[in-house]
């Protein structure tokens, strides 16, 4: 059964760069045909899918955050990567890492980022 | 981009009973849309995808319909277990948008 974590900062300085690793586990990242996806929640509000990228490398962004995202993948280490640049107050939220066939299923559990200074 | 709508916001009723939601897209998304249950402090988690189907470990009591613009999930009979919010997703188009949620809780 796949499952998948998210790791990296909980703390961000604004102006700076989020950067946000999905390591997945009980499976191959380059088995099936899945996306793998980013989506993030500010407290209290709703979802947003920030983007997704295919085994291949293919990507696709929110054009509200196209111009500040770069997701990556390793296959070597099973992971996907989220960056997010030029954050602010606004970027503060959890994030979620899931994988993506039309539906999201499963998702990691999330990890809080906060940008603050 | 789409934009999903919800109905209502929130609701409170009582143990037993049959409680709808309802999701309307902006443009038609064919049978393109899934539901969430997210509970606090958890990610969300996949009960009905492609409108209608039944998540497998997911209880019957919940349950989808509806193509086009126009959708419903319905819980045929609540339980406390079942106090969350509940989104729809549409997946039609990129990019992928969701509901704003419905949030239940119990009477």
């Amino acid at each position: 059964q796949v499952q998948l974590q998210e790791s990296g900062p909980g703390l961000v300085k604004p102006s700076q760069t989020l950067s946000l690793t999905c390591t997945v586990s009980g499976g191959s990242i380059s088995s099936g045909s899945y996306y793998w996806s980013w989506i993030r929640q500010p407290a209290g509000k709703g979802l947003e899918w920030i983007g997704r990228i295919y085994t291949s490398g293919s990507t696709n962004y929110n054009p509200s955050l196209k111009s500040r995202i770069t997701i990556s993948v390793d296959t070597s280490k099973n992971q996907f990567s989220l960056k997010l640049s030029s954050v602010t107050a606004a970027d503060t939220a959890v994030y979620y890492c899931a994988t993506h066939v039309g539906w999201f299923d499963p998702w990691g559990q999330g990890t809080l980022v906060t940008v603050s200074s | 981009d789409i934009q999903m709508t919800q109905s209502p916001s929130s609701l409170s009723a009582s143990v037993g009973d049959r409680v709808t939601i309802t999701c309307q897209a902006s443009q038609d998304i064919s049978k393109y849309l899934n539901w969430y249950q997210q509970k606090p402090g958890k990610a969300p988690k996949l009960l009905i995808y492609d409108a209608s189907n039944l998540e497998t470990g997911v209880p019957s009591r919940f349950s989808g319909s509806g193509s086009g613009t126009d959708f419903t999930f319905t819980i045929s009979s609540l339980q406390p277990e079942d106090i969350a919010t509940y989104y729809c997703q549409q997946y039609d188009n990129l990019p992928v948008t969701f509901g704003p949620g419905t949030k239940v809780d119990i009477k």
